[in-house]
């Protein structure tokens, strides 16, 4: 398995634009997470799946920021509209088990993120 | 006060030194401990877990856990160069998962 894929790698964008992060979880696991990694916020858990319905939403910041998995090997985060302060590493994961579980959560590589 | 509080460092050391990486929490909750290794524009990856106080072993790492003090360790014996990357320590109880914000660690030859 070519392990979590995550496009676009980098993105930069003005404020006001909508962003489009995918992700294509590994095949087999039926929980899929969004991350959000800032230097002074470190890594946040945005919102998580299992199969394909999003249970817990709660680390959304805000309307801004809404996501979607259709189905079980892919997954869109969407911000509209983009703000600086949107700026960050987005990270996708994916495993067997819920994040509060000791099963691994195998990470994408990331979006970076930067909005002007 | 954040829930879990790691130094970001940067540490830097030598070839062969032994590092430690320390984490420290306040929410008696969390029940699984967690170290995950991140190197440069990379996501984390899972390095150790454990889920009561005493040390685990693997490898070079241990990781070690004081239920008492609300304290967190990893030690790498005989770094190496290749163990250059941010380390992230992360907690679980049962409703959430809490990353520090990682200690970045630099080893020279």
């Amino acid at each position: 398995d070519a392990g979590v894929i995550q496009s676009p790698r980098h993105e930069v964008t003005e404020m006001g634009q909508e962003v489009t992060l995918r992700c294509k979880p590994i095949s087999g696991h039926d929980y899929l997470f969004w991350y959000r990694q800032t230097m002074m916020r470190g890594l946040e858990l945005l919102i998580y799946f299992n199969n394909n319905v999003p249970i817990d939403d709660s680390g959304m910041p805000e309307d801004r920021f809404s996501a979607k998995m259709p189905n079980a090997s892919f997954s869109t985060l969407k911000i509209q509209p983009s703000e600086p302060r949107d700026s960050a590493v987005y990270f996708c994961a994916s495993s067997f088990a819920d994040h509060t579980s000791t099963d691994t959560q195998y990470f994408g590589p990331g979006t970076r993120l930067t909005v002007l | 006060q954040k829930e879990v509080e790691q130094d970001p460092g940067p540490l830097s050391v030598p070839e062969g030194a032994i590092v430690s990486l320390n984490c420290t929490y306040s929410n008696s909750a969390f029940q699984y401990f967690m170290w995950y290794r991140q190197y440069s524009r990379k996501g984390p990856e899972l390095l150790m877990y454990t889920y009561s106080s005493g040390n685990k072993e693997d490898g070079r790492f241990t990781a070690q856990v004081d239920k008492s003090s609300k304290y967190i360790s990893l030690f790498i014996r005989d770094s190496q160069p290749s163990d250059s990357a941010t380390y992230l320590c992360a907690m679980s109880r049962t409703d959430k998962l809490i990353f520090g914000t990682g200690t970045r660690l630099q080893v020279f030859p």
